[in-house]
């Protein structure tokens, strides 16, 4: 799977839209991007993926550059539950067949009032 | 729709000991993870359950553990002997089978300490 880079650590004002970056320049054709979040102690909790089109879903936005090189996860307003480390997972298309998930260091988003 | 469980949410025992955790998957999930993060490292894949057949269990440290998941539904995964370096959180993730793209749901975790 490819590499990914994300900042060490970003601060958030409530209420304010989160932007959280990730680099995956290695990534291939058949790799999708993923993003989970791990709150504290908690097991880490899915958020959202992506191939190549912008996603949405209940809980952010994930858009992906042109050339599939780097994302970045929008929480549209983040609120203090939305402190935790979030990880930018690059991971190969299955086939039919699943696949584990390469956790790195990721964010670790603090949102402050 | 329940979630993923986890038994015990914490163990401490001795080197030397015995531990078996178990995990419940998400039900008819297929595909069921183990990973764990020890003290001030990264989460790192186990292995993998298909059913009951072990897909890959590349990331099995040693000998000393013993992942089983008989009948396929709920696994077992056994530390024998346990040593101090086997302390840490043991999670377990389950996912439906099939389709281009399966995403993980992960239970609480396990916090394992070896004394």
């Amino acid at each position: 799977d490819a590499k990914t880079t994300q900042p060490t650590s970003m601060d958030c004002a409530e209420g304010r839209a989160a932007n959280l970056p990730c680099n995956h320049s290695t990534i291939s054709g058949n790799e999708y991007v993923y993003w989970y979040r791990q709150i504290h102690s908690q097991g880490p909790q899915y958020i959202i993926h992506g191939l190549k089109n912008n996603e949405t879903n209940e809980m952010a936005s994930l858009i992906i550059t042109e050339d599939r090189k780097s994302s970045t996860l929008i929480l549209p307003h983040a609120t203090l539950r939305d402190t935790a480390v979030y990880y930018c997972i690059v991971r190969v298309r299955g086939t039919g067949t699943a696949s584990k998930l390469t956790f790195g260091t990721g964010t670790r988003l603090q949102v402050t009032l | 729709e329940a979630g993923v469980t986890q038994f015990p949410s914490h163990s401490v025992i001795e080197k030397g000991q015995t531990v078996t955790l178990r995990c419940d998957p998400i039900s008819g999930h297929d595909n069921l993870y183990w990973y764990r993060r020890v003290m001030g490292k990264e989460i790192k894949f186990l292995l993998h359950f298909v059913k009951e057949s072990k897909q890959d269990e590349s990331g099995m440290p040693n000998n000393r553990f013993l992942a089983e998941r008989t009948g396929g539904t709920y696994s077992t995964l056994k530390v024998q002997p346990a040593e101090l370096e086997d302390s840490g959180v043991y999670f377990c993730a389950s996912s439906q089978a099939g389709g281009p793209t399966d995403t993980q749901y992960f239970g609480p975790g396990t916090r394992l300490t070896v004394l």
